[in-house]
């Protein structure tokens, strides 16, 4: 079975700060991880992928991730926040035998504060 | 291309009623999903198709069917509405040829059941 953690259902940042967004997983297997993006009244659209190629991944927007299998974890981060960033991010894990569904995270609040 | 178009947008219902949440997608892909978000819970699968002419349970099928007309098309029923089902339905659909795809998002229809 999978899994996936996101420590944090809510992160206020300064615009300029660092933003930092914490995913957690568990696959049996070797999985691939996604970080989706969901702005106000809109469908999620994917911000980045890992597919066991380079464990650090660069998205779309300034974001990047980097899967550490030996913490089980792909953080996503940004070293500047925009006023734009401000959204719901969430983590999705999918794994070999699982038919191509993903599992997803709770979700996390990212403000944006001036 | 529109990519993944969903209706109707916003629906309300009254307890018993019955409604079809419809979905199509123009993109040729295999695979198709209706998720449900609710607050804090994040985004859970109710039910998917990897391929036309395969349909399988998700995560909370309960109160649900669904139909996948052709490959363009994968609608969700509610047969009978309950409180409980007032949720914001996504369609999605992926390629489905490896794991690894992106799973693209349409814009959403926000239910209220009374």
């Amino acid at each position: 079975a999978q899994s996936v953690t996101q420590l944090g259902s809510h992160v206020s940042v300064s615009e300029g700060a660092l933003v930092l967004l914490r995913c957690n997983y568990s696959s049996s297997v070797p999985p691939y991880l996604f970080w989706y993006v969901q702005y106000p009244n809109q469908g999620l659209q994917l911000l980045l992928k890992y597919t066991s190629a380079a464990t650090l991944v660069k998205g779309i927007n300034g974001f990047e991730a980097e899967f550490k299998k030996s913490e089980t974890s792909f953080h996503l981060t940004k070293p500047s926040a925009h006023m734009s960033d401000a959204a719901e991010y969430f983590c999705a894990v999918e794994s070999g035998g699982s038919n191509y569904k993903l599992t997803f995270g709770k979700g996390t609040l990212l403000t944006v504060n001036p | 291309n529109a990519g993944v178009t969903q209706t109707p947008k916003f629906q309300v219902l009254k307890t018993g009623q019955s409604m079809t949440l419809q979905c199509a997608q123009d993109m040729n892909h295999n695979s198709m999903y209706w998720y449900r978000q609710d607050p804090g819970m994040g985004l859970r699968l109710i039910y998917y198709s990897a391929s036309e002419g395969t349909t399988d349970k998700g995560e909370v099928p309960n109160g649900y069917n669904v139909s996948r007309l052709n490959k363009r098309e994968f609608s969700l029923r509610l047969e009978s509405a309950a409180p409980s089902q007032t949720s914001v339905y996504f369609c999605a659909s992926s390629e489905g040829q490896g794991y690894g795809g992106e799973q693209y998002f349409g814009p959403g229809t926000r239910l209220t059941v009374t």
